[in-house]
């Protein structure tokens, strides 16, 4: 199985502090995609990675920006963080053309006071 | 617009087959039915998915309709830890994004 993991389960940040949320998978998958969600509204896509130093924007691209240096790796920054932006964010990785069979990390909560 | 409907919860007995059922009527014909669960507190968790055959793997069973309007997941022997939301999902190519709607919340009773 393609494990997913997440550097942290719970983050707190300041206002205006730059964040960074860490994705790793174990499985060589080319695919990679964070995500937030938020009650009532689902989940929704905030970008995504089909190869190393490529990036495609979701639908909520605003105020975060990632990065992927290495295959196994995709990160999402936040660049000021906000109260607006705490929410659960959830990693998830898929291989080539298999993009919707995506194995997703456990999540972590960001809470911006 | 919503392009599946599932009913928002169902109980299951546990050691019962959980049946869960997707109603996907404006399905295109190259598009999959995918099945995810999110357990609370936990990130979504892949689970089947189908064309027009029947579906079956470790976890779940598939069963899609022949005119593919509709699906059914099943859950052959539910145990407590399927209690969980489980979500219908409609794909084709030309996106990278899984649309996840609300689900429908599966209780497995003692």
């Amino acid at each position: 199985d393609v494990k997913v993991t997440q550097s942290s389960r719970y983050l707190v940040k300041r206002t205006g502090e730059k964040v960074f949320l860490e994705c790793v998978q174990d499985m060589d998958h080319e695919n990679m995609f964070w995500y937030r969600q938020d009650p009532g509204l689902g989940l929704r896509l905030i970008y995504f990675s089909y190869d190393v130093k490529m990036k495609e924007k979701g639908d909520i691209p605003e105020g975060y920006s990632v990065s992927r240096e290495k295959k196994e790796r995709f990160s999402l920054i936040l660049e000021s963080a906000s109260t607006n932006q705490t929410s659960m964010y959830l990693c998830a990785a898929s291989g080539g053309d298999r993009v919707f069979e995506q194995y997703f990390g456990p999540g972590t909560r960001l809470t911006v006071t | 617009d919503a392009k599946t409907t599932q009913p928002p919860s169902m109980d299951c007995a546990e050691g019962r087959a959980a049946n869960l059922p997707c109603n996907h009527s404006t399905i295109s014909g190259n598009e999959y039915v995918y099945w995810y669960r999110q357990i609370h507190s936990q990130g979504p968790q892949y689970i089947i998915h189908g064309l027009k055959n029947n579906e079956t793997n470790e976890m779940a069973s598939l069963i899609i309709t022949e005119d593919r309007k509709s699906s059914t997941l099943i859950l052959p022997h539910a145990t407590l830890r399927d209690t969980a939301v489980y979500y219908c999902i409609v794909q084709g190519a030309g996106s990278y994004q899984l649309t996840f709607g609300k689900g429908t919340k599966l209780s497995v009773i003692p």
